[in-house]
C-alpha cells in the first residue's frame, strides 16, 4: 500500500489569492491525480499528474486556474489560483501504481473569504 | 460515459445489525471496482478492490461482490459497530490501467448504540 501526506490539511485564504497544496507518497508510483470534493458532494477528478509533462485536464478545470507540478515519481504539487468563494472545498491528493488499488491523502480543507 | 449510483443515499440501523449498501454502473466494461470508507472532514480509506474478473472479495467483517454483467456491486458489513459510522463511497474503473475512478454519490452510515 501507499501513504500519502498532503501539507496543508488546512487553510482559510483571502480572494484573490492563491493557495499550493503539497503531496507526498512514500513510494513511487506510476499515477498521481488531484480531486476536488465540494460540500456535501462525491469527489471530482480534476487532472492527473504527469511525471516529467503537464498534467492532463479534465473537462472544466484549466491549467491557469489549476497549475500542477510532478517533478518526480512520489512528489506533486496542485496550485489553486485567483482564489474565489466557489473554491472552497477539500483538495484530495491520490495514487496509483499501475492496475492497482488507488489510494487517497487526507485532504486539504480550503476556506476561501 | 460512466456513471455509478449508490443506495440508499443514507442509512441508519442498530449496532449489531447486517446491512447491504449497494451500488449500480452503467457500463459494465469496467477494469476493477473499489469500495472506500470516508470519516467526516478526512480523506478516503480504501477497503476493497475487486478486479473485474473476481465475483468478490472479503475483508474482515466486510464483503464486496460484484456482478459485472449486471453492473451492480454490493457492500456487506457484518454484525455492524459505531465505529463503522462514516460515508462509503464505490467507485469504477474502465479498463485500461491509466483509465481513471469514477465515483458514486456514497451512502452515509449511522449505526447507532
Amino acid at each position: 500500500s501507499a501513504v500519502i501526506s498532503q501539507k496543508p490539511s488546512r487553510d482559510i485564504c483571502q480572494r484573490g489569492t492563491s493557495l499550493t497544496i503539497q503531496c507526498q507518497v512514500d513510494s513511487q508510483v506510476t499515477m498521481m491525480f488531484w480531486y476536488r470534493q465540494q460540500p456535501g458532494q462525491s469527489l471530482t477528478l480534476i487532472a492527473t499528474a504527469n511525471q516529467g509533462s503537464e498534467a492532463t485536464y479534465e473537462s472544466g478545470f484549466v491549467i491557469d486556474k489549476f497549475p500542477i507540478s510532478r517533478p518526480n515519481l512520489t512528489f506533486s504539487t496542485l496550485t489553486v489560483s485567483n482564489l474565489s468563494p466557489e473554491d472552497s472545498s477539500i483538495y484530495l491528493c491520490s495514487a496509483r501504481q499501475g492496475g492497482n488499488e488507488q489510494y487517497f491523502g487526507p485532504g486539504t480543507r480550503l476556506t476561501v473569504t | 460515459k460512466q456513471e455509478v449510483t449508490q443506495i440508499p443515499a443514507a442509512l441508519s440501523v442498530p449496532e449489531g445489525e447486517n446491512l447491504v449498501l449497494n451500488c449500480s454502473f452503467t457500463d459494465s466494461a469496467i477494469y476493477n471496482l473499489q469500495w472506500f470508507r470516508q470519516d467526516p472532514g478526512k480523506g478516503l480509506t480504501s477497503l476493497l478492490l475487486i478486479q473485474s474478473s473476481q465475483r468478490e472479495q472479503t475483508s474482515g467483517r466486510l464483503n464486496a461482490s460484484l456482478d459485472k454483467s449486471s453492473g451492480r456491486s454490493t457492500l456487506y458489513i457484518a454484525a455492524s459497530q459505531p465505529g463503522d459510522s462514516a460515508t462509503y463511497l464505490c467507485a469504477v474503473r474502465g479498463t485500461g490501467t491509466a483509465s481513471k475512478l469514477t465515483f458514486g454519490t456514497g451512502t452515509r452510515l449511522q449505526v447507532t448504540l
